[in-house]
């Protein structure tokens, strides 16, 4: 049973660039939430996809932008990059949409690099 | 608003040791979830406990054992003979009833020396 993968694992942008990032969710799930996790500090809620649609939103500006698929993959993108964008960006999945009471699993994370 | 304090920054112990991990939080949710997360340096976070906010029941798992006091807004957990495996960023989480997303505590780096 394959787990919360995520793609690609480390990669490295220019600041003004686009980046997009993506997640497959653990089999049988259907809902994803994103995190950005900054160095030393813990993981900070992005949004949550469910149905195809974004439930909720962190404090987050309109340049994290996210889509959620038929087949309940995610992509989190993010336009006009920063060098405060440099993170580790976690995915999460879950089931049945309120994520925030189940039992999450997340990836392995993509490590954004900014320069 | 919903906060997670995690006030140790760093923990070092030596093997064997007991070690115990705080964590204080705030809410305003009446029904709540609290969690534990163990993240080792491949970075990927590995779920360790699940509470809501009507079983203040403690819980022991092998080592791990967790003790949630809704009085003073903690939920702090302990290791048992610490082992080098178990070296790692540990972090507390709250999610309320109602809200669809975790608030995580900014984690404790725990090093077990052999």
């Amino acid at each position: 049973d394959a787990g919360v993968t995520q793609s690609p694992t480390h990669l490295i942008k220019t600041r003004g660039q686009q980046v997009t990032l993506r997640c497959s969710p653990k089999s049988g799930h259907d809902t994803v939430s994103w995190y950005q996790q900054a160095l030393g500090q813990g993981p900070q809620f992005i949004f949550q996809y469910y149905e195809e649609e974004e439930r909720q939103r962190g404090n987050f500006p309109d340049r994290f932008s996210g889509h959620q698929f038929p087949n309940y993959s995610s992509e989190l993108n993010v336009n006009a990059l920063l060098l405060g964008d440099s993170a580790l960006y976690l995915c999460a999945s879950s089931k049945g949409g309120l994520a925030g009471i189940n039992e999450q699993y997340f990836g392995p994370g993509t490590r954004l690099t900014v320069t | 608003a919903q906060k997670v304090t995690q006030a140790q920054t760093e923990i070092s112990v030596v093997e064997k040791e007991d070690v115990t991990l705080d964590c204080v939080y705030e809410t305003r949710d009446t029904t709540y979830y609290l969690f534990w997360y163990k993240q080792p340096p491949s970075g990927e976070l590995v779920f360790l406990i699940r509470r809501n906010s009507f079983d203040e029941q403690n819980e022991i798992s092998g080592r791990y054992s967790w003790n949630f006091q809704k009085s003073t807004s903690s939920f702090n957990f302990t290791i048992t003979a610490s082992q080098v495996v178990d070296s790692a960023v540990y972090f507390c989480a709250l999610s309320g009833g109602s809200n669809y997303k975790l608030t995580f505590g900014k984690g404790t780096l725990l090093t077990v020396n052999p």
